[in-house]
């Protein structure tokens, strides 16, 4: 049974440039939610998709974007990206639109220069 | 909008039990509270979940007193691999939103 898989591990990107990172959750779950993790703090909520929609948001200006497909997976994308951007991105999957046990990928690791 | 309070850091001998408490006094009615665990660069790994009074699973206990502004993790003779960041997890009901609200996190360093 596979986890949360999410792609690419590591990113480098420019300032300017646009991002996709992509999340496919763990089988049997159909929520999920992406976080930002700047270096030593604290996982941040960008948003939650549930039935393909946005149900959840964050305090993350509209350059975040996201998408989630009829089989549960998810896109972030990130426009215009700012030095700021450089983080830890997670994806996680739970059943429901609650703060209940989430399953968290290994991240991807963006680098903006 | 509701926040969780973590010492930032703790250090530990092994085999010690040790205690993490962790602050939330604007926790939502049906909230329940969840601690997670971090390795670096590697995603949280649920550790465990409660809602009140005390709940055990075979890695950790938490304890939930009667006002649940407050939870204890406690992890029983650590060892050098429970060396990790610990966060408290709750709902974040306030400015009419349901938000997700981590910690800041507790830095655990078990000492040999």
């Amino acid at each position: 049974d596979a986890g949360v898989t999410q792609s690419p591990t590591h990113l480098i990107k420019t300032r300017g440039q646009q991002v996709t990172l992509r999340c496919s959750p763990k089988s049997g779950h159909d929520t999920v939610s992406w976080y930002q993790q700047a270096l030593g703090q604290g996982p941040q909520f960008i948003f939650q998709y549930y039935e393909e929609e946005e149900r959840q948001r964050g305090n993350f200006p509209d350059r975040f974007s996201g998408h989630q497909f009829p089989n549960y997976s998810s896109e972030l994308n990130v426009n215009a990206l700012l030095l700021g951007d450089s983080a830890l991105y997670l994806c996680a999957s739970s059943l429901k639109t609650t703060n209940e046990k989430l399953f968290f990928g290994s991240g991807t690791q963006l680098s903006v220069l | 909008l509701a926040k969780t309070t973590q010492p930032i850091s703790m250090d530990s001998y092994e085999g010690q039990e040790v205690n993490i408490t962790c602050s939330h006094n604007n926790i939502a009615t049906n909230d329940y509270i969840t601690w997670y665990q971090q390795f670096p660069s590697q995603g949280p790994r649920f550790i465990i979940q409660g809602y009140k009074t005390k709940v055990t699973n075979e890695v950790a206990s938490l304890f939930i007193p009667a006002d649940r502004k407050s939870s204890t993790l406690s992890l029983p003779r650590v060892s050098l691999s429970d060396t990790a960041v610990y966060y408290c997890l709750v709902g974040d009901s306030g400015a009419g939103s349901y938000q997700l609200t981590f910690g800041k996190g507790t830095k655990l360093s078990v000492i040999p």
